[in-house]
């Protein structure tokens, strides 16, 4: 069975300084890594993709970056926080790129910025 | 404008009672259709996927799909207090770069016992 895992649970950081989210997927080889931002109570936003190791793509700014250094592990980082990065942060997965195949969403991080 | 609209904002309905939910897209690319259900303090996980037109049913939770008004509802029948929830319709373009997923901004269902 496949299990994904995000740590840390919770964070809280202040303004100006760097942050760093990881999440692992077991059980899966290759999988379509995600990283998406949701707002307390809000709508999910896609923040980035990886089809591979090494290679993502963003989908929408937001001074924040992402690498894949193993094909089971996806970071978010950035190297200053803004107030606007609070929320909770998702990583999912997916079999393959295909728009017809579900994602797979992890338990999330829960971000405070001060 | 969203391009994935969802009415109503909240919802509440007695348990054992009917829910529905609404979602309009209001681009023709769409061509895939997701109901997620998330929990709070909980990731988002996929109830239903319709992708033709139609009816689709999976135990008490019934999906609708209008391409031509491209219409998605959920019906949940004999409603619980465990399918109270945030409620998100999905949609995602055929051969989509990475998968995006455009995400409406929710229903806040609660069901009373």
């Amino acid at each position: 069975a496949q299990t994904i895992h995000q740590w840390p649970v919770a964070e809280i950081k202040a303004v100006g300084s760097p942050l760093s989210l990881g999440c692992t997927i077991k059980g899966k080889s290759s999988p379509n890594l995600y990283w998406y931002w949701q707002a307390t109570g809000g709508t999910l936003q896609q923040l980035f993709y990886s089809i591979t190791v090494g290679q993502v793509e963003s989908v929408v700014q937001l001074n924040l970056s992402a690498s894949r250094p193993k094909d089971d592990q996806f970071i978010l980082s950035t190297e200053k926080l803004l107030l606007s990065h609070s929320g909770f942060y998702l990583c999912a997965w997916s079999l393959w790129g295909g728009s017809s195949y579900e994602q797979y969403f992890g338990p999330g991080t829960r971000l405070t910025v001060l | 404008q969203q391009k994935v609209q969802q009415s109503p904002e909240s919802l509440s309905v007695p348990e054992g009672g009917m829910a529905s939910l609404n979602c309009t897209s209001s681009d023709h690319n769409f061509q895939y259709f997701w109901w997620y259900r998330q929990h709070s303090g909980e990731g988002p996980k996929a109830l239903m996927s319709i992708f033709s037109d139609g009816d689709k049913k999976e135990g008490r939770f019934t999906a609708h799909l209008n391409k031509a008004s491209l219409h998605v509802s959920l019906h949940i029948r004999d409603s619980q207090p465990s399918d109270s929830a945030l409620y998100f319709c999905a949609a995602s373009e055929h051969g989509s770069s990475g998968n995006k997923l455009i995400f409406g901004i929710g229903t806040l269902l609660s069901v009373k016992p």
